[in-house]
């Protein structure tokens, strides 16, 4: 079936730091992939996302691209902020319905 | 943005009563809707898909007799846990998408339920 595996968190960092969360997934077919980010006290928002192979996602200073071979969409950001404390979530959609798979979710723990 | 709400955020119930949980699309018509169960420290447990004005479909393991869906209108779903006990504890989720947008999902704030 398809899955969704992302690395365990929490992770911390300091702020300025370069940032990574892996993310790999299986899938029967061609799914399309999401970052999504649930802010403490907040629901969850799509962060970015990317529908077809080598596409890159980007939004707010963070990228994730598609890899078919690696089957990743590991999310990046060069220099990160106390703000961008949050738990993270890798996630695929089928596009016959919809419906989202979910990784874990890493927390992510920015130090000033 | 599109603006999904939860009502209520909290709620604490004896076991054996019922609880009611509000999903409201603010600003959009929600023609789907989608209820989530989220463990700690786990992930997003889809629990059942629901298109205005038709019945929901159910995750295989959620008891439909138990967690009661309802899409009346294109901006309200609702859940309603039956009988509840202690093990249904946990923090409920839904989501909104709309028929124009492929991809995206608008997720509300959460509602813990706690049965005592």
């Amino acid at each position: 079936g398809n899955s969704v595996t992302q690395m365990e968190g929490p992770v911390t960092l300091s702020e300025e730091a370069f940032l990574t969360i892996n993310c790999t997934y299986t899938a029967t077919g061609y799914p399309s992939l999401f970052w999504y980010v649930q802010y403490p006290g907040e629901g969850l928002q799509l962060l970015l996302k990317a529908t077809k192979a080598d596409d890159k996602g980007s939004n707010k200073g963070f990228e994730a691209t598609y890899r078919k071979e690696t089957t990743s969409f590991h999310l990046e950001k060069g220099s990160v902020q106390v703000s961008d404390s949050a738990v993270y979530f890798c996630a695929l959609s089928m596009d016959s319905n919809y419906q989202l798979i979910w990784g874990a979710g890493t927390k992510l723990i920015i130090k000033p | 943005g599109a603006v999904v709400s939860q009502h209520p955020s909290r709620v604490i119930c004896k076991s054996g009563t019922s609880v009611k949980i509000e999903c409201r699309s603010l600003d959009f018509q929600a023609t789907t809707m989608f209820w989530y169960r989220q463990f700690p420290k786990q992930s997003l447990m889809l629990m059942a898909t629901s298109n205005e004005g038709s019945k929901a479909t159910y995750e295989q393991g959620v008891e439909k007799d138990k967690f009661l869906i309802n899409h009346a209108s294109l901006t309200l779903s609702t859940l309603t846990v039956t009988s509840a006990h202690p093990e249904d504890s946990s923090f409920y989720i839904c989501s909104a998408r709309w028929y124009g947008d492929t991809y995206e999902q608008y997720f509300g704030p959460g509602t813990r339920l706690t049965v005592t």
